[in-house]
């Protein structure tokens, strides 16, 4: 049981490029989503999903797509990178959000740099 | 203004201290979330909760819905425990996919 693996660890992009952060769960989890962490703000969501074939936007999903094909497999996609999104992302998931019984498990980060 | 408001944003306490934590949200939550991110930036899950006190081990956890206030209370803290505490909440019903998270409380304990 490997919980959330998130890869890479480490990413450097040229302004313009495109990338794909992977994240995949073996919990079964419903729950998956996707954060972006910059210095002095919070975690912020970018998107998220409920279930196979269903995603949907959070608080800042400008210039970032994402899919979710299958339970376990949760990719999150910069078409065009911009240096604004230097940041540490984050995956994460749960077996439902809203279940007092169910708490987020979270992938160890990806540290994206995009000169 | 933040919807999740963390106070303090840092702390230092010497080993053997009681801590706690305070989180003070804006909106109607189906449930609120503690989590520890350790200085390598991986990040647990601590508690989860939706009404009165949760404790596992030295770590406890109380919600107030009414006042729409949490508290995180660390005894006899040890400098194993530094880290950033991190609140977060699931809005109310229909919204409960949307966490928003505060920005953080950097504690460092000290021997």
């Amino acid at each position: 049981n490997a919980g959330v693996t998130q890869t890479p660890k480490f990413q450097v992009l040229k302004t313009g490029q495109s990338m794909t952060l992977q994240c995949a769960q073996d919990m079964n989890h419903e729950y998956m989503s996707w954060y972006r962490q910059d210095p002095g703000m919070g975690l912020r969501l970018i998107h998220y999903s409920v279930g196979a074939g269903i995603t949907d936007q959070g608080e800042v999903p400008n210039g970032y797509n994402v899919s979710r094909s299958t339970t376990e497999d949760f990719p999150l996609r910069l078409l065009s990178a911009a240096p604004s999104q230097t940041s540490v992302y984050f995956c994460a998931s749960s077996y439902s959000i809203a279940s007092v019984g169910s708490p987020l498990h979270f992938g160890n980060g990806t540290r994206l740099t995009v000169t | 203004k933040n919807e999740v408001e963390q106070s303090p944003q840092n702390l230092t306490a010497q080993e053997g201290e009681f801590i706690t934590i305070n989180c003070s949200y804006s909106v109607g939550i189906s449930a609120l979330h503690w989590l520890q991110q350790h200085p390598g930036g991986g990040i647990v899950s601590l508690f989860m909760l939706s009404s009165g006190k949760k404790k596992h081990g030295r770590l406890i956890a109380t919600i107030n819905i009414q006042e729409k206030h949490s508290s995180l209370h660390i005894t006899a803290s040890h400098p194993r425990d530094s880290a950033v505490y991190i609140c977060a909440v699931s809005p109310g019903i229909g919204t409960a996919s949307k966490l928003t998270f505060g920005t953080g409380t950097r504690l460092q304990v000290t021997l």
